[in-house]
């Protein structure tokens, strides 16, 4: 596709249900980055792929948190055992180059309320 | 890690240029500035970013101060479609840095 595409859009969850989001990136695009933005803040860095390779996975906020890449395309982040403080926008990036070389572009999130 | 400081909010009148200021006193010789903004509802989306000169294109400018300590993103002819939150983000090539957003600065644009 022409942009980084993200799904669901919207999710809504029950306390204690897994859930799993999808970031589809930019053909071709090496790198692929998840952030987590609750509202009113900034968007915070939860971890970062280079092809398969889970190269910095510093922002998971706990162990519930889980992020793949198995063939170095499309990305899933699984959140197991969802608690009320997990709900926020979802946004995945993918860029053609590394952390700050280039431009990383940004899908339109994935909104997870947790009940 | 380097950090920013942006104002909180602005406002400008529609169809005037619009100077977002960003201050980054303990820049470092190999932090590149980054520019994104994000609009109601959207990603973040990419603006510009420049290491040590002025840089232009076809959405901004990036005016970058000589001693690097501050810089000013342009926007040259704001429209309605420009009102959201503009972050200044500083990232190390040499360390391979993430790109670390902070509050950034809520643009209105008044008509």
């Amino acid at each position: 596709g022409a942009g980084v595409s993200q799904s669901p859009r919207y999710k809504v969850a029950k306390r204690g249900q897994d859930v799993a989001l999808r970031c589809d990136p930019i053909s071709g695009h090496v790198s692929l980055f998840w952030y987590q933005q609750a509202l009113g803040q900034g968007p915070e860095f939860l971890t970062y792929f280079q092809n398969e390779a889970q190269l910095d996975k510093s922002g998971l906020p706990s162990d519930r948190f889980f992020a793949e890449r198995p063939e170095g395309s499309v990305s899933t982040l699984k959140i197991q055992r969802t608690q009320q403080e997990d709900s926020a926008v979802y946004l995945c990036a993918s860029s053609s180059t590394g952390f700050d070389t280039g431009e990383l572009f940004f899908g339109e999130g994935s909104r997870l309320t947790v009940l | 890690d380097a950090k920013t400081t942006q104002p909180n909010s602005m406002e400008s009148n529609e169809e005037e240029p619009v100077h977002l200021p960003c201050n980054h006193s303990t820049i470092s010789g190999t932090d590149y500035i980054h520019w994104y903004r994000q609009l109601p509802s959207q990603g973040p989306e990419y603006v510009i970013h420049g290491l040590t000169s002025n840089v232009n294109n076809r959405m901004a400018s990036l005016a970058i101060a000589e001693d690097r300590k501050s810089s000013t993103l342009i926007l040259h002819r704001a429209t309605l479609r420009d009102a959201a939150v503009y972050y200044c983000i500083l990232s190390d090539w040499n360390r391979d840095d993430k790109i670390i957003f902070g509050k950034g600065t809520r643009l209105h644009i008044l008509p």
